[in-house]
């Protein structure tokens, strides 16, 4: 079956400009993840969803960093005012559910640079 | 301290070594363990969950050493195809988000 997906693949933006990103989960995945990494460093979380809502935004880095989720399928990321710093790749998973032993599926992820 | 910290290496072994990786987590509230592999420039995926009794899948096997917050995974009979970035993760209970390594690099050669 078809697995976690997201666009676009690369994104190329000038420094201040706004950025969208896009996941389409796993079908009846009710849980949803987004996570960062950039050069050299590990994943970082970013923002979890159950279904529409997200119990957990601790890892957005700033308030110019975004999410949402409709219909509890497709999820946007946006990055408003993009920095340098933002450049990284965006990695979305998502999970049956949330359960201690349940797997995450990862898309292959939007690789963003900003100039 | 990061949450779960790894030996980055790169770790090089010839085919058919034996290789292993360790990891450390920091919360000892942590619920569940796993091993991700990481391809060149591709996306993270599951290799292994890591159980208290230790188990063993094929050529890997994991275990979990929960007094000590240790995590290992012993790779036997190392191919070519097993190059890649080993990640240890941990999740503190459901409804978290996984808590990732950076990564140890292992390069097999011929």
């Amino acid at each position: 079956g078809a697995g976690v997906s997201q666009s676009p693949s690369n994104k190329v933006t000038e420094k201040g400009k706004d950025v969208e990103l896009r996941c389409d989960p796993i079908s009846g995945h009710t849980a949803l993840y987004w996570y960062r990494q950039s050069l050299g460093q590990g994943l970082e979380f970013l923002i979890y969803f159950q279904g529409n809502s997200a119990p957990d935004k601790s890892g957005l880095p700033s308030d110019r960093f975004s999410a949402e989720r409709t219909g509890g399928s497709v999820s946007t990321l946006t990055i408003q005012r993009t920095q340098q710093e933002d450049s990284a790749v965006y990695l979305c998973a998502s999970s049956l559910g949330a359960g201690t032993q349940e797997t995450q599926y990862f898309g292959p992820g939007t690789r963003l640079l900003v100039l | 301290r990061k949450e779960v910290e790894q030996d980055p290496g790169p770790f090089n072994v010839p085919e058919g070594a034996t290789v292993a990786f360790n990891c450390t987590y920091s919360n000892s509230a942590s619920q569940s363990f796993f091993w991700y592999r990481q391809d060149c420039r591709k996306e993270p995926k599951l290799l292994m969950s890591v159980y208290s009794s230790g188990n063993e899948d094929g050529r890997f096997t994991a275990q979990l050493n929960r007094a000590s917050q240790y995590i290992s995974l012993l790779i036997r009979d190392s191919k070519l195809s097993d190059s890649a970035t080993y990640l240890c993760v941990v999740k503190k209970r459901a409804g978290y988000a996984l808590n990732f390594g950076k990564g140890t690099s292992l390069l097999v050669t011929p």
